[in-house]
C-alpha cells in the first residue's frame, strides 16, 4: 500500500448514468492529480490541484468534473461518459515541487457501456 | 508542448542478463526532471528512479540506473541482473520545473525470461 486509496476499483456505468470516483492520500502531500490511462497510449494527466486550487486543467471534457475538497481528498465526477471514455483512471499525489514524486493510487478501471 | 517517446512497445531479457530500456523527449526547457515509473501487473504504479536536468551525473539506485544525454534529450533505464520481479510496463515520464505539466511515454512491456 503507498498511501494512495481509489474507490471504487471497478466501476460499469451506462452513458445516461451519473457516478463519482474517489481519491484518498495519507501521505501529508499538498498536490494530487487525476490521470487517464487507456490502452497502448501513454497516460494523460487530466487535472492537476496544489494546495486544494486547480491549477491545470488539460482541455478535458466537460463530462468530467473534479472536487478538492481538502488536501486529502480528490473526487472525479463522471457524467453523460461515452464508451471511448472506458479507461483505467489514476490518482496520484506529491509534495508540491517539479521533482518531487508523485505516489500513485491503484486506479478504479471505468466500464461506460 | 513536450512529447516523451518510447520506441520500444516490448522487450525481454534473460533473468541475471542486462536490459536497456530507451525514452527520448522533446523540450525546449532547460530545466525539468526526468522519471522512469513501473507498473507490474494489476499493481500500483511506483518510482524507480529520478534524474535533475541540472545534473550531469547520471541516477543509480542499486541495480537501476539511468544514461542521460540531455544534449541527445534521451533519458535510457539500465536494468542489471534482471530479476522475475522486474518484469512489468515501464513509463518514462518527463515534468517541467515551470509548471505541473507531467507527460509520460506510452511504456515498454519488459518481460523477464527464467
Amino acid at each position: 500500500e503507498t498511501g494512495v486509496t481509489q474507490t471504487p476499483r471497478h466501476l460499469v456505468m451506462g452513458m445516461t448514468n451519473k457516478k463519482s470516483l474517489k481519491c484518498e492520500q495519507h501521505l501529508g502531500h499538498n498536490a494530487m492529480y487525476w490521470y487517464k490511462q487507456s490502452a497502448k497510449k501513454p497516460l494523460e494527466l487530466m487535472f492537476v490541484y496544489s494546495l486544494e486550487e486547480r491549477v491545470e486543467n488539460n482541455s478535458v471534457p466537460s463530462r468530467f468534473s473534479p472536487e478538492c475538497p481538502n488536501s486529502s481528498h480528490l473526487f472525479l465526477h463522471l457524467h453523460t461518459l461515452q464508451p471511448e471514455d472506458s479507461a483505467l483512471y489514476l490518482c496520484a499525489s506529491s509534495q508540491r515541487g517539479g521533482g518531487d514524486e508523485q505516489f500513485f493510487g491503484p486506479g478504479t478501471r471505468l466500464t461506460v457501456l | 508542448a513536450q512529447t516523451v517517446t518510447q520506441s520500444q512497445p516490448e522487450m525481454s531479457v534473460q533473468e541475471a542478463e542486462t536490459v536497456t530500456l530507451s525514452c527520448t523527449y522533446d523540450t525546449s526547457e532547460s530545466d525539468y526532471y526526468l522519471f522512469w515509473y513501473k507498473q507490474p501487473p494489476s499493481r500500483q504504479m511506483i518510482l524507480v528512479i529520478r534524474q535533475e536536468a541540472y545534473k550531469q551525473q547520471n541516477a543509480t539506485e542499486n541495480r537501476f540506473s539511468v544514461n542521460f544525454q540531455k544534449a541527445a534529450k534521451s533519458f535510457s533505464l539500465k536494468i542489471s541482473d534482471s530479476q522475475l520481479g522486474d518484469a512489468a510496463m515501464y513509463f518514462c515520464a518527463y515534468r517541467s520545473d515551470y509548471n505541473n505539466d507531467m507527460r509520460f511515454g506510452a511504456g515498454t512491456r519488459l518481460t523477464v525470461k527464467p
